[in-house]
């Protein structure tokens, strides 16, 4: 059974600083992995996608980076701002040939990011 | 980019009410969206993979009959909380995706009380 962790559960930082977000999973038979963004009370906001062939993807000053091997994902955030602050999800998608089934998406808790001006 | 648009954004409901929640892909076809329950600090549970035209796949442990979802097209797909108890309450949210290998797209999710 695929379990997803994620490390830090809570980080604050002063504005400025560059940080790293740990996402681990337990099964590396992975299709592909998913960093997303959640406000308070709001839904998800997809920020980066890697598929499993892929190491990185960047996007601004997001950089995600994917070792399926040792089961491990980093959402990299340089130059934080007061409005980065909000929650991190990572999920990954299992392996299916059919849509629906591979289409399932197992998050980790999420690392809840403050970054105080 | 890519749409989900979930309504209600909040609901509040009597205890022993049904309520419905409506998602829709705006600006793309969506053959199988999912269903997501959410507590307060908790991560996204899946709840059901509804599949237009045919009955949607409830995970382990969720009543199909308390939570019925209806995949009518392309673009919509409904979840209805039947007889809601105050233990219903939590925040829903779901998604839908195009093509197997694309991201998939949340909608801003409801927030159901039941009182």
């Amino acid at each position: 059974k695929q379990e997803v962790t994620q490390i830090p559960a809570a980080l604050s930082v002063p504005e400025g600083e560059n940080l790293v977000l740990n996402c681990s999973f337990t099964d590396s038979a992975i299709y592909n992995l998913q960093w997303f963004r959640q406000d308070p009370g709001k839904g998800l906001t997809s920020l980066l996608l890697i598929q499993s062939s892929q190491r990185e993807q960047t996007s601004g000053r997001l950089n995600a980076s994917l070792d399926k091997s040792s089961g491990r994902s980093t959402l990299y955030i340089a130059a934080s701002q007061p409005g980065d602050s909000a929650t991190y999800l990572c999920a990954v998608r299992r392996n299916g040939m059919i849509y629906n089934q591979g289409g399932k998406l197992i998050f980790g808790q999420g690392t809840e990011l403050s970054v105080k001006p | 980019g890519a749409v989900v648009s979930q309504h209600p954004s909040r609901v509040i409901c009597k205890s022993g009410t049904s309520v419905k929640i409506e998602c829709r892909s705006l600006d793309f076809q969506a053959t199988t969206m999912f269903w997501y329950r959410q507590f307060p600090k908790q991560s996204l549970m899946l709840m059901a993979t509804s599949n237009e035209g045919s009955k949607a796949t409830y995970e382990q442990g969720v009543e199909k009959d308390k939570f019925l979802i209806n995949h009518a097209s392309l673009t919509l797909s409904t979840l209805t909380v039947t007889s809601a108890h105050p233990e219903d309450s939590s925040f829903y949210i779901c998604s839908a995706g195009q093509l197997y290998n694309s991201p998939l797209h949340f909608g801003n999710g409801t927030r159901l009380t039941v009182t």
